[in-house]
C-alpha cells in the first residue's frame, strides 16, 4: 500500500549537535518530498523539500538527501538550536492526484 | 495578507450536534485539503479538491462532507457528531500544476 515510514519516533539532542531524520516510502513513482516542522499547538510549516531528479538540497542548517533507488530520503539539521525542538514529518506525493502521504513523525528535543 | 484561515479555533460540542468547519484561504489557490490529526501524530487525508465543484474522499474514511462552491472556500461539516471525531482539523491549499502545500492553524475539536 501507500505509506511513509519515518525514524525515529524521538530524538534527543544537545544544542550544538546535528540530527538526522530518516523517511521510505513505498511508491516507486513518487517524485516530491517535501518536510514539514510543527512546534506545539502550531500549524505544519513546510521548510525544506526535494524532487526525484535532485539528489541533495540544503539551505542553511538544514539539508534533504534523497537516494531514488533505496526509496529513502532524509532531513540533516546541523548546529542544533532549542528552537528547533518540534515535531518533524517527512511526506511523499502519491496516487493519480499527487496528494501527500505523512510519515509518523519525529519529536525532536533540543537540551541546551 | 495572504494566508489560510480556520474558524472556529477550539470547538467543544455535544453528541449528535451538526457542525461544520470553515476554511478559507486568500493564496489565490485552486487544490484545498482536510486532514485529520491527533495531537503529535501523523496526518491523515480526508477530502480534497481540484476547484470549483471538485470533492474527493481522502485515505481515512471520514463521515465527514465538504462542498467547494468558491475558489476560496472548502468548509467541512459533520451531521452528527460523536467523541469518536475528537480531533484536530488542518485545512491545506496549493496551486494547481504545484506539490507544495500549505496548512491553516487547524480546529481542535471536542465532542462530549
Amino acid at each position: 500500500g501507500e505509506n511513509v515510514e519515518q525514524h525515529p519516533s524521538t530524538l534527543s539532542v544537545q544544542e550544538g549537535d546535528s540530527a538526522v531524520i530518516k523517511c521510505t516510502y513505498s511508491d516507486s513513482a513518487s517524485n516530491y518530498f517535501p518536510w514539514y516542522k510543527q512546534e506545539l499547538g502550531k500549524r505544519p510549516q513546510l521548510i525544506i523539500d526535494i524532487r526525484s531528479n535532485v539528489g541533495e538540497k540544503k539551505d542553511q542548517r538544514i539539508a534533504v538527501t534523497l537516494n531514488k533507488t533505496a526509496k529513502h530520503f532524509s532531513l540533516h539539521i546541523t548546529e542544533t538550536q532549542p528552537e528547533d525542538s518540534a515535531v518533524y514529518f517527512c511526506a511523499a506525493t502519491m496516487g493519480g492526484f499527487q496528494k501527500l502521504v505523512f510519515g509518523t513523525g519525529t519529536r525532536l528535543l533540543v537540551s541546551p | 495578507e495572504a494566508d489560510i484561515y480556520q474558524t472556529p479555533r477550539y470547538l467543544v460540542i455535544g453528541t449528535g450536534k451538526k457542525i461544520t468547519l470553515e476554511c478559507s484561504q486568500t493564496m489565490g489557490h485552486d487544490k484545498m485539503y482536510w486532514y485529520q490529526q491527533d495531537p503529535g501524530m501523523e496526518l491523515h487525508l480526508i477530502h480534497y479538491s481540484y476547484g470549483v465543484n471538485s470533492t474527493e474522499k481522502g485515505d481515512l474514511s471520514s463521515e465527514s462532507t465538504v462542498s467547494r462552491i468558491r475558489t476560496e472556500h472548502f468548509p467541512l461539516t459533520l451531521e452528527s457528531a460523536r467523541p469518536s471525531h475528537t480531533s484536530q482539523y488542518l485545512c491545506a491549499s496549493g496551486l494547481a500544476g504545484a506539490d507544495e502545500q500549505y496548512f491553516g492553524p487547524g480546529t481542535r475539536l471536542t465532542v462530549t
